[in-house]
């Protein structure tokens, strides 16, 4: 079975950061991805770990640990609209397992 | 440029009734994905094409739900004698191949109510 897990909500100000984790158990892992999904919208990628350690792209960075399983999510420098859910899936072949997702709302 | 489309975006339907789901993958990409999103909760998997052939439809809750991609461009989701419980936000995906580092391109979603 899939078990993914991530906190339901996360509140952070304008311009500071925010770290939202997620742990996995997976029968079969090939890699974790991330998407961000503004309310009524599809699912965006944001970014794609394969191998263990941090993988930075502009403001958001990425990090897992295989032997762990586990990863998260780094937003610096928050903007309004990065006001978000930020959905955690861990991928097996072409399957993608996602958990609830983390809502995260920046304030003022 | 063009993404995954999705149609219709809103449908409403009642108990017992069929309903079909519309898909537009991008174009040239050859691995399709139907996922299922309810309130609160991320998308749960339901089928995966590989071209023309239905290559993994475990995620499919029963029989009532069946999907087609006859020419391996378009898929329709078919969901007959519709259930309360079957109202969800139904995602459609694409991605160019099926491999494991493959980014999916969801499209808008249909968002089903059954009342």
């Amino acid at each position: 079975g899939q078990n993914i897990d991530q906190p339901t909500e996360m509140t952070a100000t304008e311009g500071a950061i925010v770290q939202i984790n997620c742990t996995y158990q997976t029968s079969g892992f090939n890699g974790l991805f991330w998407y961000q999904q503004h309310a009524g919208e599809a699912p965006t990628f944001l970014s794609y770990n394969v191998l263990d350690g941090l993988e930075e792209k502009g403001r958001f960075s990425s990090f897992l640990s295989r032997s762990k399983g586990y990863s998260y999510l780094l937003l610096k420098e928050l903007q309004m609209k990065d006001s978000a859910s930020y959905l955690c899936a861990a991928g097996n072949d072409y399957k993608l397992s996602f958990g609830a997702g983390t809502t995260v709302t920046v304030r003022a | 440029g063009a993404g995954v489309s999705q149609t219709p975006s809103n449908k409403v339907t009642e108990k017992g009734k069929y309903v079909e789901l519309r898909c537009d993958p991008i174009s040239g990409h050859t691995a399709l994905y139907w996922y299922r999103q309810s309130l609160g909760q991320g998308p749960e998997f339901l089928i995966y094409f590989q071209g023309t052939g239905a290559a993994d439809d475990s995620g499919l809750p029963n029989d009532r739900f069946f999907a087609v991609r006859p020419e391996g461009s378009v898929s329709t989701l078919k969901i007959q004698r519709t259930e309360r419980g079957d109202s969800a936000v139904y995602l459609c995906a694409s991605s160019l191949r099926r491999d494991a580092n493959n980014e999916q391109f969801f499209g808008p979603g249909t968002r089903l109510t059954v009342l």
